[in-house]
């Protein structure tokens, strides 16, 4: 199946920083993006999709300054957590589809932020 | 809008033991079903989907079947193995425009030997 990677696995940063998260889609042209957040033993709350070469639609109490999401080309999206806060540590896994929304959503092995 | 319930976990079963993961979802019209899988350390896989009523989804073992009367999908396996151990979650996808996938809370079963 269709493979989509997400970079880094793992990041810790300092509260008042920034990071960037990096999601690809390896061997398709992902067409339509999403990212979710997943926190410990609950499921997975989507934060937003994107659609290549446009804004991000952010789904209602996601907050669009803080969570930055970049879909500029057909095989890469990123988020970027401005300003992180303790709070925001959190399971950051994304998602890509190819085509409409018949098609198949392939996920991410999720990234796991920790603000300090 | 768009919800899907499943069973709170985590199940713990004996190897050889029957499976049954309830999840019940409310949705307008027609939505398509789904049960993904998370194995420790890995991303969310696709296990199988049924995309309208009475179809019935079904793969490695596992089967679920699309009850529109019960709004129910509910995931069976006649006999679990240990690397079964994972998290299941229930999901959906409703029918109208650019709809993502709605996701129940998941469901963590272990199987021991």
């Amino acid at each position: 199946g269709a493979v989509v990677s997400q970079h880094p696995s793992r990041v810790i940063c300092k509260s008042g920083t920034s990071v960037k998260i990096e999601c690809r889609s390896l061997d398709f042209q992902a067409t339509t993006m999403f990212w979710y957040r997943q926190f410990p033993k609950q499921s997975l709350m989507l934060m937003a999709t994107s659609n290549e070469g446009s804004k991000a639609t952010y789904e209602q109490g996601v907050e669009k300054d803080k969570f930055l999401i970049n879909h500029a080309s057909l095989t890469l999206s990123t988020l970027t957590v401005t300003s992180a806060h303790p709070e925001d540590s959190s399971f950051y896994i994304c998602s890509a589809r190819e085509g409409g929304a018949a098609r198949e959503q392939y996920f991410g092995p999720g990234t796991r932020l920790t603000v300090t | 809008g768009n919800s899907v319930t499943q069973m709170e976990g985590p199940v713990t079963l004996s190897e050889e033991a029957f499976l049954t993961i309830n999840c019940t979802y409310t949705a307008t019209g027609y939505p398509s079903l789904f049960w993904y899988v998370q194995y420790p350390g890995e991303g969310l896989q696709l296990l199988l989907k049924a995309t309208k009523a009475d179809d019935k989804g079904s793969n490695k073992g596992f089967e679920a079947t699309y009850r529109k009367e019960t709004t129910s999908f509910h995931l069976e396996k006649g006999s679990v193995q240990v690397s079964d151990s994972a998290v299941y979650f229930c999901a959906l996808r409703g029918t109208s425009g650019n709809t993502p996938l709605v996701f129940g809370k998941g469901t963590r079963l272990s199987v021991i030997a």
